[in-house]
């Protein structure tokens, strides 16, 4: 059975600019949460969305928005890119919101 | 605010010893805790979890955890360190519609 995909692999922006990550959770899960991880530090919890509806928000600025799809898969978009989002974005699926978090292999964002 | 505490970000092993690679968690953290490990470049990848069914929870590759509620502690333990065990560990736990983790411990098995 396939796990969680993410794409793309690696992104390189600029600062001010717009990027868009896609992920897609394991067949048969209906929840997704995206998290950054920074170099050298866990994860940190940005969106959870269970049934295509916004179940969680973690300490992000307005700039990061997520959306979940009819056929579960994810988007996080995030604006007016700065130097600090440059980090690893993983996204997770699980059957529930409040079920064990499958891991993807995550976007390398690099902003410059 | 719920917390995991993961203490010594970096601990070094030589191959064969024991390894203890130790969490704590904030006393309002529900009982659902998880550790996940990390290898270079890659997402993290489930090791075990504790949903209280028993208190010492066994994992893949020779992992295992004891969840001590006195202590709020979830340690996780192998009685003898292979070199692939060399990675990154984290500690999580879940609160129902959020995954908290730990700061993560580096670990390095020595030859």
């Amino acid at each position: 059975d396939a796990g969680v995909t993410q794409s793309p692999t690696h992104l390189i922006k600029t600062r001010g600019q717009h990027v868009t990550l896609r992920c897609s959770p394991i067949s048969g899960h209906k929840s997704v949460s995206w998290y950054q991880q920074v170099l050298g530090q866990g994860p940190q919890f940005i969106f959870q969305y269970y049934e295509k509806e916004e179940r969680g928000r973690g300490n992000f600025p307005d700039r990061f928005s997520a959306r979940q799809f009819p056929n579960y898969s994810s988007e996080l978009n995030v604006n007016a890119l700065l130097l600090g989002d440059s980090a690893l974005y993983l996204c997770a699926s699980s059957l529930q919101g409040s079920d064990t978090q499958y891991f993807g292999p995550g976007t390398r964002l690099t902003v410059l | 605010a719920q917390s995991v505490t993961q203490l010594g970000s970096h601990v070094s092993v030589s191959e064969g010893a024991l390894v203890l690679l130790r969490c704590n968690y904030s006393s309002s953290v529900p009982p659902y805790l998880f550790w996940y490990v990390q290898y270079p470049n890659q997402g993290l990848q489930l090791l075990l979890k504790y949903t209280s069914a028993a208190t010492l929870v066994k994992g893949i590759n020779g992992f295992e955890a004891e969840f001590k509620k006195s202590e709020t502690s979830f340690h996780l333990t192998k009685p003898s360190a292979h070199m692939s065990d060399a990675a990154e560990y984290f500690c999580a736990a879940n609160t129902g519609n959020q995954f908290y983790f730990g700061t993560g411990t580096s670990l390095t098995v020595i030859p």
